[in-house]
């Protein structure tokens, strides 16, 4: 069955360091988002992408990355991680047709200390 | 540029009795909407959306929603709520111009048993 799988499941790591976030889907979609989660905000959009090697600035982009190579995969990097990244984040992909919704994946919780 | 409203932070509903989700968006021209929810340490998982057609759409675990264009809403309906239905709903609206998809800040839903 197709699906979107994120890793890691769970992170820690220290505040000036990068880090990298994977997610990968077997849909085929062309586009793919990723999100952070954070109490009293809901689901804020960092950064998207509609297909191999297009990448595109969301709500909260700063301090975030993403790259395109594949369909597959679009990994979310974290140039110097900040404790304000402290964050649940969720990658999610969909057709590119009008009207379809987003499946996304099980989320990757990252504290940085 | 788009928003979604949901006015309530959290619902409690006794076990049988019908429950409401409150949700109303802003976007330029005519919208997509979607209706996600969020059970504990997962991923949001799409309940249902509202393309064209039909003002009352129907979606997985006996949710349905209506669309009201006059008042802007897509309130979130279940005649007779389950003790399960308790997770975090997401109402989102998508512009029809583009493929990004804005999410309301979450309705946490807890039905009393």
């Amino acid at each position: 069955d197709a699906e979107i799988t994120q890793s890691p499941r769970h992170k820690i790591t220290e505040t000036g360091r990068q880090v990298t976030l994977a997610c990968h889907q077997t849909w085929n979609h062309n586009n793919m988002f990723w999100y952070r989660q954070d109490l009293g905000h809901g689901l804020r959009l960092i950064h998207y992408s509609y297909g191999v090697q297009d990448t595109n600035k969301g709500e909260v982009s700063d301090g975030y990355s993403v790259s395109r190579s594949n369909t597959e995969d679009l990994p979310l990097t974290l140039e110097s991680a900040a404790s304000s990244q402290t964050s649940v984040y969720f990658c999610a992909s969909s057709e590119s047709t009008s009207g379809s919704g987003q499946f996304f994946g099980p989320g990757t919780r990252l504290t940085v200390l | 540029a788009q928003s979604v409203a949901q006015p309530e932070d959290q619902v409690n509903v006794a076990e049988g009795n019908p429950l409401t989700v409150k949700c109303t968006y802003s976007v330029s021209g005519n919208p997509y909407l979607f209706w996600y929810v969020q059970y504990p340490n997962r991923g949001l998982q799409f309940l249902l959306k509202y393309i064209t057609g039909d003002n009352l759409v129907k979606g997985s675990y006996g949710f349905e929603a209506e669309f009201n264009k006059s008042q802007t809403s897509f309130h979130l309906k279940k005649p007779s709520a389950l003790v399960s239905d308790s997770a975090l709903y997401f109402c989102a609206v998508r512009d029809r111009r583009d493929d990004k998809i804005i999410f309301g800040k979450g309705t946490r839903l807890h039905i009393l048993p």
